[in-house]
């Protein structure tokens, strides 16, 4: 069965560095997102990704986070000047559209967990 | 503001017993509700709902939206030590770009 696939699934890096998480959604998928997950607490919605543009962001998603589709496969998340508060577990996921006929759910990544030293 | 609020936060049970979880919610604008299984990684996804009163089944696990009541159920069956996980409600809004927002989860404890 196709699957999201995340990497790396853990990535270290010192406060104030630039980190790129790295997502290969579902090959017939239209719609990108990525979502994040603080240990303890609840899946936060980061950002989801249509048509080559952000479609809609979180009030978390704010100037030091980007997202790119860079070629017809990888869907990245960049974060400019990582803060302590920006360990988390990161998960892509993609659903392959929202059309009246076709309403189909997001599948997740394993996840990427950020930790930020 | 979305919201999802799931109940309970946990419940240890023996394998063969049923268990019922509950998820209500708040959503301006409603696409789906849907169901996650989450062991130690990703999410996996259950069920979606968009329609009131029918009834999702998939083996022993089954799952019904409220849309008067603004909640669903998901029940499992038969539980066995497999089960154990955190199960994940989350809504779905049509006018924000499909954003998920997620319940914090009930965590399901089958013991032998």
């Amino acid at each position: 069965e196709p699957e999201v696939t995340q990497t790396p699934s853990h990535q270290v890096t010192q406060m104030g560095q630039e980190v790129i998480l790295r997502c290969v959604p579902i090959s017939n998928h239209l719609y990108f997102y990525w979502y994040r997950q603080i240990l303890g607490q609840k899946v936060e919605f980061l950002v989801s990704f249509y048509n080559n543009e952000i479609s809609e962001k979180s009030e978390i998603f704010d100037d030091q986070f980007s997202v790119e589709r860079p070629d017809g496969s990888n869907f990245t998340l960049k974060i400019r000047s990582t803060k302590l508060e920006d360990s988390a577990m990161y998960f892509c996921a993609s659903s392959v559209g929202t059309g009246w006929s076709s309403n189909q759910p997001q599948h997740f990544g394993d996840g990427t967990r950020l930790s930020i030293l | 503001e979305d919201k999802v609020v799931q109940s309970p936060l946990s419940l240890v049970v023996h394998e063969g017993d049923t268990v019922t979880l509950n998820c209500s919610y708040e959503v301006t604008n409603f696409r789906s509700l849907l169901w996650y299984k989450q062991e130690k990684k990703a999410p996996t996804f259950l069920f979606m709902l968009t329609s009131s009163g029918i009834e999702k089944k998939s083996g022993r696990l089954s799952s019904i939206l409220d849309k008067k009541e603004l909640s669903s159920i998901l029940n499992i069956t038969a539980t066995q030590t497999g089960d154990s996980a955190i199960y994940l409600c989350a809504v779905e809004n049509k006018a924000a770009g499909n954003k998920l927002t997620f319940g914090g989860g009930t965590r399901v404890l089958v013991k032998p």
